[in-house]
């Protein structure tokens, strides 16, 4: 079945650091997939998104490039800041005919100034 | 904008006693709709979802049942709570690939 891993949290980093978080994903077909991030006391929602290969998703910093050859779409953003200390979510959707949206275990992560 | 709306916030409920949580969407029709649960470090678990009206696939054998009377509208059940139902569930839609969330319902069975 479809299935999404993220690496393990939390992550601590410091103010303009570099952020990558890992996330790669199994499942057939053409996939979109997706970050979401959840907010201290929020409730989860949508950061960017790619729809096909080699797609570069971004929003608010963040960019994310699908790769189908690595199966991956990994989260990055070059500086930063302790507004982006939330709970990062990779999710995958196969379209056609099977709807549901799978979601990794999430990965927190804290900025300290 | 589409937007989810999930009550209660916070439920308190005994062990054996039945359980209703209730979602509904704004802003659009059609909807796919999902039941999740989350959990601390093990991230969000999708328990149902459904792509419409009395369309219901379950993810996970389990206490709970889900129902979709309405387009918009989609309800988490359980005839009887166990200890172990205890957690955050949270509803979420999703039209065009996007998905949006409701607040959640932090469950504590005792």
């Amino acid at each position: 079945g479809d299935s999404v891993t993220q690496m393990e949290g939390p992550v601590t980093l410091s103010e303009e650091a570099f952020l990558t978080i890992n996330c790669t994903y199994t499942a057939t077909g053409y996939p979109s997939l997706f970050w979401y991030v959840q907010y201290p006391g929020e409730g989860l929602q949508l950061l960017l998104k790619a729809t096909k290969a080699d797609d570069k998703g971004s929003n608010k910093g963040f960019e994310a490039t699908y790769r189908k050859e690595t199966t991956s779409f990994h989260l990055e953003k070059g500086s930063v800041q302790v507004s982006d200390s939330a709970v990062y979510f990779c999710a995958l959707r196969r379209g056609f005919g099977n709807e549901k949206l799978t979601f990794g275990t999430g990965t927190r992560l804290t900025i300290i100034p | 904008s589409q937007t989810i709306h999930q009550w209660p916030a916070t439920l308190v409920q005994p062990v054996g006693s039945p359980l209703s949580l209730e979602c509904t969407v704004e802003g659009t029709s059609n909807p796919n709709l999902y039941w999740y649960r989350q959990a601390a470090g093990r991230g969000l678990q999708l328990l149902f979802y459904s792509v419409g009206i009395g369309q219901i696939s379950s993810e996970v054998p389990q206490n709970l049942s889900a129902s979709r009377p309405q387009d918009r509208q989609f309800i988490l059940s359980s005839k009887k709570l166990l200890l172990s139902d205890s957690g955050f569930y949270l509803c979420a839609g999703e039209r065009n690939t996007e998905a949006f969330f409701g607040q959640g319902t932090r469950l504590t069975v005792v």
